[in-house]
């Protein structure tokens, strides 16, 4: 069956500390894989997606993740954190049918 | 680019009322809209796949009925929940895309945090 797993509910880092959120996944084929942060009471916006090629892909707000077949893994990172990047952060699968499996999300604190 | 409007953010109404969520892309023709759930602390649930001018396809365990799903054009789609009772109090979330074969991300509106009284 398909799955994403986010092993981590929650994540705190001090601010400027780097930063790795894991993702993997279950998924017959290529997935297409994506990363999402929520904030509070908001809908969700794209980091960054991986379709194809080159396995590291980089994203917004200075976010990168790393595709690593043999792993079934899709971890996001970030060199150094910010205050403002305190949010809930969803990985998801792709298919076809354009169907999402999401993860369960990671909750990340930025401590000052 | 790939803006996603929903409407209203927030709805507060009495038991047994009908309430009409809009989702409009708006600078991009969405092939197809989804309709997710979200409760507090949780992850997304998928409710529903719609495609312009077609009937919406629910997913298990989702009332048809109770969750009025239509998408008229390419920029809109809207989700009505019928006769609405306090266990239908969630956070609604929209999302849209136009890729041909599903190789496009989904662009998430800002959701609609809906309670019933």
């Amino acid at each position: 069956a398909q799955s994403v797993t986010q092993p981590d509910i929650h994540i705190t880092v001090s601010e400027g500390a780097s930063l790795e959120l894991r993702c993997n996944y279950s998924y017959g084929a290529t997935p297409y894989l994506f990363w999402y942060v929520q904030s509070p009471g908001q809908g969700l916006q794209l980091l960054l997606k991986y379709f194809s090629g080159d396995t590291l892909v980089q994203g917004i707000k200075g976010f990168e993740a790393e595709f690593k077949r043999s792993q079934s893994s899709f971890n996001l990172r970030k060199p150094s954190v910010h205050w403002s990047d305190a949010a809930e952060y969803f990985c998801a699968v792709g298919s076809g049918t354009y169907k999402y499996i999401f993860g369960t999300g990671t909750r990340l604190k930025v401590l000052a | 680019g790939a803006v996603v409007s929903q409407h209203p953010s927030r709805v507060i109404c009495k038991s047994g009322t009908s309430v009409k969520i809009e989702c409009r892309s708006l600078d991009f023709q969405a092939t197809t809209m989804f309709w997710y759930r979200q409760f507090p602390k949780q992850s997304l649930m998928l409710m529903a796949t719609s495609n312009e001018g077609s009937k919406a396809t629910y997913e298990q365990g989702v009332e048809k009925d109770k969750f009025l799903i239509n998408h008229a054009s390419l920029t809109l789609s809207t989700l009505t929940v019928t006769s609405a009772h306090p266990e239908d109090s969630s956070f609604y979330i929209c999302s849209a895309t136009s890729g041909d074969a599903g190789n496009q991300p989904q662009h998430f509106g800002d959701g609609t945090r809906l309670s019933i009284l």
